[in-house]
C-alpha cells in the first residue's frame, strides 16, 4: 500500500539558518509527490510536486524538495528561514489508479518553527 | 486565496444530528475531493467526485455521503454524528480526475464540533 511517512513531528530552526522537513515515500511504480504547508486556520497551499525530470524541484516562497529515488526521500528545503515559513508542512503521494484519479495520501505532518 | 470556498465556516450540532457541508470548486475545475482533517486520525481523504461522478472512495463511513451536482459544486453530508466526526473537513479542486501533477487547491475547510 502507498504511504508517506514525516519522521519528525517538529522541527525548530532559527531564523536565517537553512531548513530540512524530512519526507519518505512507499509506493508502487512511480511516485508523484507533493509538499503543501498549512498556516493555523487557514486551508493547504500547494508549495511544489515532483512528477518527473530533475530531482531538484523548486517551489513557492523559496522552498525546493530533493527527491532521492534510492532513498525514497523526498525532503523539503530552503536555505534561509524566515519566521513567517512557521506552520504546518505535509507530505502527499498520488495513488496512481491509472490516471483515473488524483487522490492524496498525505503523512502525519511536521510543524516547522522558526525563532527569531 | 485559492479559489475554492466552503460553507459554513463552522459547525457546531450534537450528537446524532445530521448536517450538510458545501464546497465550491475553483472555476473550471472538474474535480472535487473531500478530506477529514482530525488530531488522532491526521489528513484523510473520503472521497472524489468528477464532472458529477464518484471517481474514487478513501476512508469513508457509511454514514456520510457527497454528491457532485451539474454545477459542479458539491455536498457531504454527515448524518448520525458521533463525537468522533468532530474535525476539520477540507474540499479540494482540480481541474482533471487524474493525471500526473494535476495539483489539488484546497478550501478554507468547514471545522466541525459535535457536541
Amino acid at each position: 500500500a502507498q504511504s508517506v511517512a514525516q519522521p519528525e513531528d517538529q522541527v525548530n530552526v532559527a531564523e536565517g539558518n537553512p531548513l530540512t522537513v524530512k519526507c519518505t515515500y512507499s509506493v508502487s511504480g512511480n511516485p508523484y509527490l507533493f509538499w503543501y504547508v498549512q498556516y493555523p486556520n487557514r486551508g493547504l497551499q500547494f508549495l511544489l510536486k515532483y512528477i518527473t525530470g530533475d530531482n531538484l524541484v523548486k517551489g513557492s516562497y523559496g522552498f525546493e524538495a530533493e527527491f532521492n529515488k534510492s532513498q525514497t526521500s523526498f525532503h523539503l528545503k530552503k536555505p534561509s528561514a524566515l519566521v513567517s515559513d512557521s506552520a504546518l508542512y505535509f507530505c502527499a503521494v498520488r495513488v496512481p489508479y491509472g490516471g483515473a484519479t488524483n487522490k492524496l495520501i498525505f503523512g502525519t505532518g511536521t510543524l516547522l518553527a522558526v525563532q527569531p | 486565496d485559492s479559489g475554492v470556498t466552503q460553507t459554513p465556516k463552522h459547525l457546531i450540532t450534537a450528537t446524532g444530528q445530521r448536517v450538510t457541508l458545501r464546497c465550491s470548486p475553483r472555476s473550471g475545475d472538474l474535480s472535487v475531493y473531500w478530506y477529514q482533517q482530525s488530531l488522532d486520525q491526521g489528513l484523510q481523504f473520503l472521497i472524489q467526485y468528477y464532472n458529477g461522478e464518484e471517481r474514487a472512495k478513501g476512508n469513508i463511513l457509511e454514514r456520510f455521503s457527497a454528491q457532485q451536482f451539474p454545477d459542479l459544486h458539491s455536498e457531504l453530508n454527515l448524518s448520525s454524528l458521533e463525537l468522533g466526526d468532530s474535525a476539520l473537513y477540507f474540499c479540494a479542486s482540480s481541474a482533471l480526475a487524474g493525471g500526473p501533477g494535476n495539483e489539488q487547491f484546497f478550501g478554507p475547510g468547514t471545522r466541525l464540533t459535535v457536541l
